[in-house]
């Protein structure tokens, strides 16, 4: 079946720092990716959606200068939290489309803590 | 924009038990999907439903898509500690998965 690979599954940084993660489709492409973002105890609330070669498009309310996204293959997107602080400390989750299904597979999180 | 409304918030259960939960919308969708997320990882689909009235099992889950297309909800039955998680229910009414609607999850705890 489809597996997405995301990493690092956990990342401690100081606060002003940059933070990259990765989304991987093992086996499969994908051309749109999407990043959620989830607090403790709630469900998972959409920031972007990542397309292969074009620019994401972001949720209202999500500062895309705070969360650059790239998605420069059609097995890779990227999540940069920049200038990171406290409050940006989450489960940040991607996930990915199967060509033809409508169905998403995630991957496992990523759990950031901003000191 | 759309509402998932997913109840319960949590269950405690004892082992061996049937556990059910449900999603209702404030509007139709035309997939509903059932995912189960543990601590500390990503979600894991667990059935797909495509079609109103739709029935579909998956080992000992069972979940089924409302006849309304407004509602669906999800079966457990003989619970095992193993089923501890969170279940959250999505709607899709596009064909876009960014028009995905999550429900707010359902902790189930089993004891044993």
């Amino acid at each position: 079946g489809a597996v997405v690979s995301q990493h690092p599954s956990r990342v401690i940084c100081k606060s002003g720092t940059s933070v990259k993660i990765e989304c991987r489709s093992l086996d499969f492409q994908a051309t749109t990716m999407f990043w959620y973002r989830q607090f403790p105890k709630q469900s998972l609330m959409l920031m972007a959606t990542s397309n292969e070669g074009s620019k994401a498009t972001y949720e209202q309310g999500v500062e895309k200068d705070k969360f650059l996204i790239n998605h420069a293959s059609l097995t890779l997107s990227t999540l940069t939290v920049t200038s990171a602080h406290p409050e940006d400390s989450s489960f940040y989750i991607c996930s990915a489309i199967l060509a033809g299904a409508n169905v998403l597979t995630f991957g496992a999180g990523s759990r950031l803590t901003v000191l | 924009g759309q509402q998932l409304n997913q109840s319960p918030q949590s269950m405690f259960i004892q082992e061996g038990e049937d556990v059910s939960m449900n999603c209702t919308s404030s509007s139709i969708f035309n997939t509903w999907l059932w995912y189960k997320q543990d601590p500390g990882e990503g979600p894991v689909l667990l059935i797909a439903l495509y079609k109103a009235g739709e029935l579909t099992s998956n080992g000992r889950l069972t979940a089924q898509f409302g006849i309304t297309r407004k509602d669906s909800f999800l079966n457990i039955s003989a619970s095992i500690p193993s089923d501890v998680g969170i279940y959250f229910c999505a709607g899709l009414f596009s064909g876009s998965a960014r028009q995905l609607t999550f429900g707010s999850g359902t902790q189930l705890t089993v004891l044993p």
